[in-house]
Order: C-alpha cells, then structure tokens, then sequence
C-alpha cells in the first residue's frame, strides 16, 4: 500500500534561519499532497497543500515544492519565528476509485523547534 | 460555526471495557475520518466514511466499529478496550471530490486504557 517517509524526525534552528523538512511516496498516482502543523496539545491544521499538477506553490514564508519523477516533495520555511515550533506532517493521497476518496497517508512527522 | 466537534475530551478505560467517541461536524462535509495519534507515528486511519450511509476500513481497524449516524455524525466504538488502544484520536471531515480537499479535525480526544 501507500507509504509516506519524512525526515527529519526532529529539527532545531535558530530564529530567522530556513527551515526544510522533505517526504517521499511511494505510489506514482498521487495526486494531492498536504502539509499540516501541530501544536503541542492542539489539533493538527493545513497550513499549504499542492496538487500533482503543480511543481511549486508558495505562500508567504512558507513553500512547497513537488518532484514527481522522484516522488518526493518539500517544505520550506523562511525566516523561521519561534511560534512556527510545532509538529509537521506531510501527506500524499491516493487517486481517486475504490478505496481512494480522499484517503491521506500520513508521514510520522517532524518537530521543528526554533530558538531565539 | 463550531466545525468538527468531539466528546469527550479525555477517558480512562479498564480492560475489556466498552465506550463509543462521538464527532459532528457542521461544515456540510461528505466525507468523515477517524485517526489515532501515537507518538512517532503520524496519524494512522482507523476508518472513513466517504458519504453518509458507506464506511470503510482504514491502515489500523482492528478493535474498533464505526456508525456514520446521518450526514453530520461519525462514531468509532471500541467494544473491548485493550492498552495497545491508549491513544489520542482525533475525527476530521472534508468535501469529497477527486482532487483532494482539506481535511478538518476535531479537537481530539485521549484515551487511556490500564
């Protein structure tokens, strides 16, 4: 079945430095690939998605970038703050059919940690 | 609007009991979820609902049973608790459609099981 790797597990940067945190998959027919983060207690929310059809989308400091062929895609974030501590997960779903509505894979996730 | 809700917050279960986790949402979603958190390991789904009155299994549905009760509630009950259920399990919904859409969750609810 679908399989979603993140690294890293764990990420520590100082203040104002850029943060990336990659994924790969491994079925070639996703087609939609989230990015959420979690507070410590909290629910996880979106924070940027891309569709298969687009290689880079971006939005403000933050970025994510989609290499087909290789089935990997990223997370960028730019002139990290402390409030952007927190957990990251990246996600791929599954085409569309039988089983594939809208089915997230999760990755285990990163903790990002940025100090002052 | 409240947007997905869950109850309750926080359970402590011996083995062998039974409980069912409740989740509403009132963003007119199609399609609902139910995931546990365990440390490491991501979200897992247990199972989803893609439209009211379907169910389907998830990566992890062992021990557990759902009840998509109408186009707003999802229920996951577990019949008999056992420790490897002690989670955080969080319900989420979202349109449905072929390209992918966000999916919201609930605030999550922790389960303990001794």
């Amino acid at each position: 079945g679908e399989n979603v790797e993140q690294h890293p597990s764990t990420l520590s940067v100082q203040e104002g430095d850029s943060a990336v945190i990659k994924c790969t998959y491994s079925d070639s027919a996703s087609n939609y690939f989230p990015w959420y983060k979690q507070e410590l207690g909290k629910r996880p929310q979106l924070i940027i998605d891309i569709r298969s059809n687009v290689g880079e989308k971006k939005d403000q400091r933050i970025a994510v970038t989609l290499n087909k062929t290789a089935k990997h895609f990223s997370l960028h974030i730019t002139e990290t703050q402390p409030e952007d501590s927190a957990v990251y997960f990246c996600a791929a779903k599954r085409p569309f059919g039988p089983g594939g509505y809208n089915k997230l894979i999760f990755g285990a996730g990163t903790r990002l940690a940025v100090h002052p | 609007n409240a947007g997905v809700t869950q109850t309750p917050k926080f359970q402590v279960l011996k083995t062998g009991q039974s409980m069912t986790l409740q989740c509403a949402q009132d963003m007119n979603h199609n399609s609902m979820y139910w995931y546990r958190q365990d440390p490491g390991m991501g979200l897992r789904l247990i199972y989803y609902s893609a439209s009211e009155g379907t169910t389907d299994k998830g990566e992890v549905p062992n021990g557990y049973n759902v009840s998509r009760l109408n186009k707003r509630e999802f229920s996951l009950r577990l019949e008999s608790a056992a420790p490897s259920q002690t989670s955080v399990y969080f319900c989420a919904s979202s349109y449905q459609d072929r390209e992918g859409y966000e999916q919201y969750f609930g605030p999550g609810t922790r389960l303990t099981v001794t």
